[in-house]
């Protein structure tokens, strides 16, 4: 089984600073998925962004990118030039990938809030 | 406009009773989840579903139900042997080909 781990159960910067959000992952798996979701205070669940295990490059969308460890089983989330919009509980996520297609589903964090102070 | 839909978002019910929370979806995923959120627990997977007919138990499943007898909708009742049935719901979809999942706005269950 899968396990994610978010160590910082919150954490607080000032707008227009940089913040990076940990996330390690326990899993004996070769091909996977990580992914970085953000829930604000309307709760809906919004992608913020997705990394394949095979691919060396960290993803990057924008002002948010990951790094990405994949023999250390890390892969944090920095954030740039943080807006007051960033404001949010942030949840790292595993997903085996299946070979044929189709998706048991992802494996969550217990997510980190992130509060951007104006 | 496509997407995840959930009904109703504020549920209330008294102890003992079973509920079923709605998921719609137009976006012909294949796949279907059902997570719940507690504070502090991030997301836990409940049941999830592959194909129309079939489904699976995810790491909760004990006094919850679902069924799959269409390829959009993915009801997820709430049965009575649920012992600590109070949290947010959230029901999501996938094509499964790159691993997003797309989210409902959630329903919160409250047990008086």
């Amino acid at each position: 089984a899968q396990t994610v781990t978010q160590s910082q159960p919150e954490m607080s910067v000032q707008e227009a600073e940089t913040v990076t959000l940990s996330c390690t992952y326990d899993t004996s798996e070769n091909n996977y998925y990580l992914f970085w979701y953000k829930q604000p205070p309307s709760r809906q669940m919004i992608l913020v962004i997705r990394q394949e295990a095979y691919k060396q490059q960290n993803a990057t969308e924008n002002r948010f990118s990951v790094n990405f460890q994949k023999a250390a089983k890390s892969f944090s989330l920095k954030i740039s030039d943080s807006q007051l919009g960033d404001t949010a509980m942030y949840f790292c996520a595993f997903m085996k990938r299946r070979v044929g297609g189709g998706a048991d589903g992802l494996t969550f964090g217990k997510g980190t809030h992130l509060i951007i102070q104006p | 406009d496509g997407g995840i839909t959930q009904s109703p978002k504020y549920l209330f019910r008294k102890e003992g009773q079973n509920v079923t929370l709605s998921c719609e979806q137009n976006l012909n995923h294949d796949a279907m989840y059902w997570y719940r959120q507690d504070p502090g627990q991030g997301l836990r997977l409940i049941y999830y579903s592959q194909i129309v007919n079939d489904f699976q138990k995810g790491d909760i499943a004990e006094g919850y139900s679902v069924s799959r007898e269409k390829k959009e909708s993915f009801p997820l009742t709430v049965t009575s042997a649920q012992k600590n049935p109070t949290a947010f719901y959230l029901c999501a979809g996938s094509q499964g080909l790159t691993g997003e999942l797309f989210f409902g706005e959630g329903s919160r269950l409250t047990v008086l």
